[in-house]
């Protein structure tokens, strides 16, 4: 089982719908999560970092983390064509570094 | 705003040739970490490093070597570049190893002909 899963997509959005990206993780003992954006040509910046289970909210992003079932998930609400990018899940292994998925291509339709 | 930069952002070298990455960040984090992306691959760790003179192997460290010998800097050493070696390089820095955000540099686009 990989550490850090994401399905690569393409995942073909409408402008203005919800773009809801997935990812599980293998370790239970996980602490710490993030979602970055890459654009192409570029390098990840991050959009939001969570550690707690429930959701957290900023602005059009809403990041959602189950413990229970190992999973973590990215929302975007009211997507744009700017949102067009690689998002990578990154999930730290306990006490040791940061891993991260090989991404999924998010494709908004104008 | 965290900085990271790295020297440059294409680079284009002959196999068997020395090659040198160097990358710098400006926010005095503890760690730094050289990763290598390749399409359908996803980031690849190459080597981090937590201290300066400290390093550890990434999951892909063969071929590679690495210096820290200040805080800021980290460099990435192809002692004998091979065509298999192109890719995207990319450098980070963070605070934290294991709960702290990783900030990215704008990467190397490095071809080995």
């Amino acid at each position: 089982q990989k550490e850090v899963e994401q399905n690569s997509g393409p995942l073909s959005v409408p402008e203005g719908a919800i773009a809801s990206l997935n990812c599980t993780y293998s370790d239970r003992g996980s602490q710490s999560f993030f979602w970055y954006r890459q654009y192409s040509g570029k390098s990840p910046e991050l959009i939001m970092s969570i550690y707690s289970n429930g959701d957290k909210e900023d602005g059009r992003f809403t990041a959602q983390l189950n413990k229970a079932s190992q999973y973590v998930s990215l929302l975007i609400r009211d997507s744009q064509p700017s949102d067009s990018a690689t998002y990578l899940c990154a999930v730290n292994r306990p006490g040791d570094k940061i891993i991260f998925g090989k991404g999924t291509r998010l494709h908004i339709l104008p | 705003d965290v900085k990271v930069t790295q020297s440059s952002r294409y680079l284009v070298k002959r196999t068997g040739e020395k090659v040198f990455l160097e990358c710098v960040q400006d926010m005095d984090h503890e760690n730094m970490f050289w990763y290598r992306q390749d399409p359908g691959l996803g980031l690849r760790l190459i080597y981090f490093s937590y201290d300066v003179k400290m390093k550890e192997k990434g999951d892909i460290p063969e071929g590679y070597s690495v210096s820290r010998e200040k805080k800021e800097r980290f460099s990435l050493i192809l002692e004998s570049a091979s065509t298999n070696q192109t890719s995207m390089y990319l450098c980070a820095s963070s605070l934290e190893i294991s709960t702290d955000t990783q900030y990215f540099g704008p990467g190397t686009r490095l071809t080995v002909l």
